[in-house]
């Protein structure tokens, strides 16, 4: 089977750098993709790592480790409006499916 | 470009009643995909359609829900009887076959609402 886990709440302060970890166990790995969910809204694609190493899309950058089945989501210069919750996903299998964590609320103080 | 458009955006009915959601894609994707999602937890796959063909319906409870995509566009999930364990956020996702697959994008609507009492 497959599984993941990730921390369920993080919380900082504005303008802060924050770090939402991933781990993962699936057979058939292709790559970890992150998504974004405000409250009430739809999930939205934030990155994708297919290789070890860093990713850098603005104020968010994602990190993945494949030997140690491990990445992350780093989030700078923290903006109120980056209050959501934070799903890793799993691209793996021979259909490609794409499986998702239980998500981490992430809460920004001013 | 719209984005996926889903309705009702909330339905309340009460158990071993009937419900239907629909979805409209992005146009020209012909990938879709039901999900389902539960208060606190990520989005579980319920049912993948490429074109008309379902393609990956595994994990769609089949006693109780069933979906369509006659003319390969948009998409219909249905629920009957439902029971209160339904109560849910249920998605619906587009992509393109090679951005899904290589890439792991998926665009959701904003899901419609199921409260079952």
């Amino acid at each position: 089977g497959q599984s993941l886990e990730q921390p369920s709440e993080v919380t900082a302060v504005e303008g802060a750098i924050v770090q939402i970890n991933c781990t993962y166990q699936t057979s058939g790995f292709y790559g970890l993709s992150w998504y974004q969910q405000h409250d009430g809204g739809a999930p939205t694609f934030l990155s994708y790592n297919a290789l070890d190493g860093l990713e850098e899309t603005g104020r968010f950058s994602s990190f993945l480790s494949r030997s140690d089945s491990y990445g992350y989501l780093l989030l700078q210069e923290l903006q109120m409006k980056d209050s959501a919750s934070y799903f890793c996903a799993v691209l793996s299998g021979s259909a490609r499916q794409l499986t998702f964590g239980s998500g981490t609320q992430l809460t920004v103080l001013p | 470009e719209a984005g996926v458009v889903q309705s009702p955006r909330y339905k309340i009915i009460e158990k071993k009643q009937p419900v239907a959601f629909w979805c409209n894609p992005i146009s020209g994707h012909n990938t879709l995909y039901w999900y389902r999602q539960n208060l606190g937890q990520g989005p579980e796959l319920l049912i993948r359609y490429e074109n008309e063909e379902a393609v990956d319906d595994s994990q769609l409870p089949k006693d109780r829900f069933s979906a369509e995509r006659l003319k390969g566009v948009d998409s219909t999930l249905k629920i009957q009887p439902a029971e209160l364990g339904d109560s849910a956020v249920y998605l619906c996702a587009s992509s393109t076959p090679g951005l899904a697959e290589n890439t792991g994008e998926l665009f959701f609507g904003e899901g419609s609402r199921l409260t079952v009492l």
